[in-house]
């Protein structure tokens, strides 16, 4: 069954540093999501990805953060300066259409849970 | 805004018990509703959805059924086993949004 699949599983990294996060998404998927979700807290939605453009972000997406397709399979989210409250596990998700759908399933990867010190 | 309010605290229980994790929402509009379980070591996965008012959402034994006059989409399994330890996530999504929002997920422990 294809799956989403993220990169590093584990990141460490120093307050102040960039850090990018990757993601393969399902092949034929066309929507592409970051989720967050800080120890003890919610998941929270960060930012929604189509056609090469951000559809939706949030609050939380600003302008520390960015997202990319650099190629036909990876979907990249870069945090140009990370913060101590950064720390969190960061989630990839796709799908095959938009809101369209109200549905429609959203695919998870496993995560990245990044560290900030 | 758009929320979701899941009951506090871990959950642990024996072996073939019952289960019930209670999920209320608030939302502007008119949501889907979802269920997802996260075993460890791995993504969100999708339990069960429902779209629409009274839909029952099922899937390996898990029921959950969309009731809007007390706004709540509760998780419930008749008999669990080990293999259902994991951490289960309530969401929605509302029509025009793209996102998902979540509840704080529970960590269902069942022991042998």
């Amino acid at each position: 069954e294809p799956e989403v699949t993220q990169t590093p599983s584990h990141q460490v990294t120093q307050m102040g540093q960039e850090v990018i996060l990757r993601c393969v998404p399902i092949s034929n998927h066309l929507y592409f999501y970051w989720y967050r979700q800080i120890l003890g807290q919610k998941v929270e939605f960060l930012v929604s990805f189509y056609n090469n453009e951000i559809s939706e972000k949030s609050e939380i997406f600003d302008d520390q953060f960015s997202v990319e397709r650099p190629d036909g399979s990876n979907f990249t989210l870069k945090i140009r300066s990370t913060k101590l409250e950064d720390s969190a596990m960061y989630f990839c998700a796709s799908t095959w259409s938009g809101s369209g759908s109200l549905g429609e399933t959203q695919y998870f990867g496993p995560g990245t849970r990044l560290l900030v010190l | 805004g758009d929320s979701v309010t899941q009951m506090e605290g871990p959950v642990t229980l024996s072996e073939e018990a019952f289960l019930t994790i209670n999920c209320t929402y608030t939302a502007t509009g008119y949501p889907s509703l979802f269920w997802y379980v996260q075993y460890p070591g791995e993504g969100l996965q999708l339990l069960l959805k429902a779209t629409k008012a009274d839909d029952k959402g099922s899937n390996k034994g898990f029921e959950a059924t969309y009731r809007k006059e007390t706004t709540s989409f509760h998780l419930e399994k008749g008999s669990v086993q080990v293999s259902d330890s994991a951490v289960y996530f309530c969401a929605l999504r509302v029509r025009g949004n793209n996102r998902l929002a979540f509840g704080k997920g529970n960590q269902v422990v069942v022991i042998p």
